[in-house]
Formats: structure tokens, sequence, C-alpha cells
């Protein structure tokens, strides 16, 4: 199965800031079949990027996706209160899908 | 607005069963499949298996198959997951909508809140 391993584990951002964080595939994720979801505690996962790039149901424009093969990006410019929360990655183009650990995104 | 809110925290012993609920709004129950995910605490997430509200058809991973059900209600837009507990079962379980075609899991759109099941002697 495919191993996906998010870095940083924490990131520290300030409000404003830029945040950037990676999910790296142990093997080639098939047509960029790569989501990002957000979890605050509490509170329901939400879908903010599927297909690599393309932004979830009412998710702003400073949330966006990048990258192809067995690197990906979800980068977070201007960062607002409400995105800090724990985010993570899933593969969904072989199976079994599978999901990363999770980098936690707190407030520095 | 899409909405699926999960039943209550749960304690259970081991050998036990329990039985988790999950009631969607804002869309048509019928029209998406609903599967359950385990989230175990440290550990990352694991697709469990499915249920096609539409036909009542049920899918199941591997490593769930044959202690856990998956149904779903269409008169009360309500999916349920019922599984026989073992003490690795603790976690948060979540029910999550998103498509499946030919053996292939896709992205989850909408997410219920989780539900913390805990198992302990």
């Amino acid at each position: 199965e495919i191993v996906l391993t998010q870095s940083p584990g924490t990131l520290s951002v300030s409000p404003g800031a830029r945040a950037t964080l990676s999910c790296r595939a142990s093997q080639s994720v098939s047509r960029g079949k790569l989501a990002w979801y957000q979890r605050k505690p509490g509170q329901a996962p939400r879908l903010v990027i599927y297909g690599a790039s393309t932004r979830g149901t009412a998710i702003p424009d400073r949330f966006s996706g990048s990258g192809s093969g067995t690197d990906f990006t979800l980068t977070i410019s201007r960062l607002e209160p409400e995105d800090f929360a724990v985010y993570y990655c899933h593969q969904y183009g072989t199976s079994p899908s599978t999901f990363g650990q999770g980098t936690k995104l707190e407030i520095k | 607005e899409v909405q699926m809110i999960q039943s209550g925290a749960e304690v259970k012993k081991p050998g036990s069963t329990v039985k988790i609920s999950c009631k969607v709004s804002g869309y048509t129950f019928s029209d998406f499949f609903l599967h359950w995910l385990q989230q175990a605490p440290g550990k990352r997430f694991e697709w469990m298996g499915l249920v096609d509200p539409s036909d009542g058809s049920s899918i199941y991973a591997e490593r769930f198959q044959g202690r856990v059900s998956i149904t779903a209600d269409t008169s009360r837009d309500t999916a349920y997951m019922e599984m026989t507990l073992t003490s690795e079962d603790t976690a948060e379980y979540f029910c999550a909508t998103g498509a499946y075609s030919s053996g292939l899991i896709y992205f989850f759109d909408y997410w219920g809140q989780g539900t913390l099941v805990t198992v302990s002697s």
C-alpha cells in the first residue's frame, strides 16, 4: 500500500503569514488523486482540496494545492485564526486508499 | 447545507457490540455512498466499509470483514455501523460521503463529527 508521510508534524506560524504543508508518497499517486482535509477538535473533518489542486465547496482561495507523482503541497496564504487545525492528506488513486499521519498547524 | 450528525460516545466491553448512527440532511440520502472510517488514538484514518443507500448493498475492508455491518434506513435518512468489539477498537468513528467505482474509493466530501468508542474491560 502507498504510505503517505506528512511534514512537519507540527508547524507554528503567525496569523497573516503563509503555511506550507508537505505530503510525500512512497509510490506515485495515480492521476493526482490526492485530497487534503482539515480537522478541528470536536468538529467534522472538512474537505479542503481534491484532485491535488481543486478546492472543496466553500473553501477560500487562500488555500491552494499543488504537486504530482510523489510530492504534494498544501499552501495556506494569509493565515486566518480559523485555519489553525490538523491537516491530513489522503490518496485515493490506488487501493487501498491511505491517509497521512497529519500536520498540526498551530498559532505562533 | 449538508449535515451528518452521529450518535454520542460509547463505552463498551470487549466482545460486546456497538451500533453508531449517522443521520444526514441537506441532500438526497440515496444518491451517495455512505462510508465509515476509524481513527484509533495516534493512528491514521482507516476506511472500514460503505453502504449504497439506494439498494442497501455494502462493501467492507478486509480487516473489518465479518465483524462489521453497515446498513442504511432510507425512511430515516440514517446509516448505521455495527461492530463486534475487541480491545484494539478504541477509536473515533466517522461517517462520510464519497464516490465509489470499480473497487476504488474516492475522496470524502462531507463528514460526520465523529463518535468516540472506548473499549475497556
